[in-house]
């Protein structure tokens, strides 16, 4: 069945350097992925998608990639703050259906000052 | 100011009690969407509306009931027939139905069932 898997373990990083996130995906292909931003107790943010013939997309500091042969996508923060601690999600559309997505379980991103 | 909202942001209820969460939007969006989100999981897909009187079960429907009488409003019922109804529910709606298009979320109501 199709599934779409985050990094459930905290990934905790120093102010100033890069955070790096990873989706993974299997048993499908998706035509592209969506990540969201998640603050504690609220609802998430849409931030960037990333079509299957996009290698890379940028936003400001943030960047992501999308490798069909690792079937992975990856999710980068530059020059990371504090403010960026938050839980990211990633999701891409159901094989079953055209309206619908699928999310991972998020990963928690910790920035130390 | 264009969102959406949802209300109310806590609620209590007592088990055997049906329950109703409100969801408006003003982005002018035909799709709208029901989410719940349980610690450590992903979103789960309740029900989904792609047009106004016309609405479809997601992957846990049971338990749950929506209208969506107005393009602006998809309240969700939450019924005593649902077995663990303690949740937090997150509103979404699209531009349209498909999963391209980026959902906007609102700021989900926490929902405690005692």
């Amino acid at each position: 069945s199709q599934k779409i898997e985050q990094n459930s373990e905290a990934l905790n990083i120093q102010e100033g350097k890069t955070a790096t996130l990873t989706c993974n995906y299997t048993n499908y292909s998706p035509a592209y992925l969506q990540w969201y931003r998640q603050d504690p107790g609220r609802g998430p943010v849409f931030l960037l998608l990333i079509r299957e013939n996009e290698k890379e997309k940028r936003k400001e500091r943030l960047k992501v990639t999308f490798d069909t042969t690792l079937k992975q996508s990856l999710f980068h923060i530059t020059a990371s703050q504090p403010a960026d601690s938050a839980t990211y999600l990633c999701a891409s559309k159901r094989v079953d259906s055209s309206y619908k997505l699928i999310f991972g379980s998020g990963t928690r991103l910790l920035v130390r000052p | 100011d264009g969102g959406i909202t949802q209300s109310p942001k806590y609620l209590f209820r007592k088990e055997g009690q049906n329950v109703t969460l409100s969801c408006e939007q003003n982005l002018n969006h035909d799709a709208m969407y029901w989410y719940r989100q349980d610690p450590g999981q992903g979103l789960r897909l309740i029900y989904y509306s792609q047009i106004v009187n016309d609405f479809q079960k997601g992957d846990i429907a049971e338990g749950y009931s929506v209208s969506r009488e107005k393009k602006e409003s998809f309240p969700l019922t939450v019924t005593s027939a649902q077995k663990n109804p303690t949740a937090f529910y997150l509103c979404a709606s699209s531009i349209k139905g498909g999963g391209s298009y980026e959902q906007y979320f609102g700021p989900g109501t926490r929902l405690t069932v005692t």
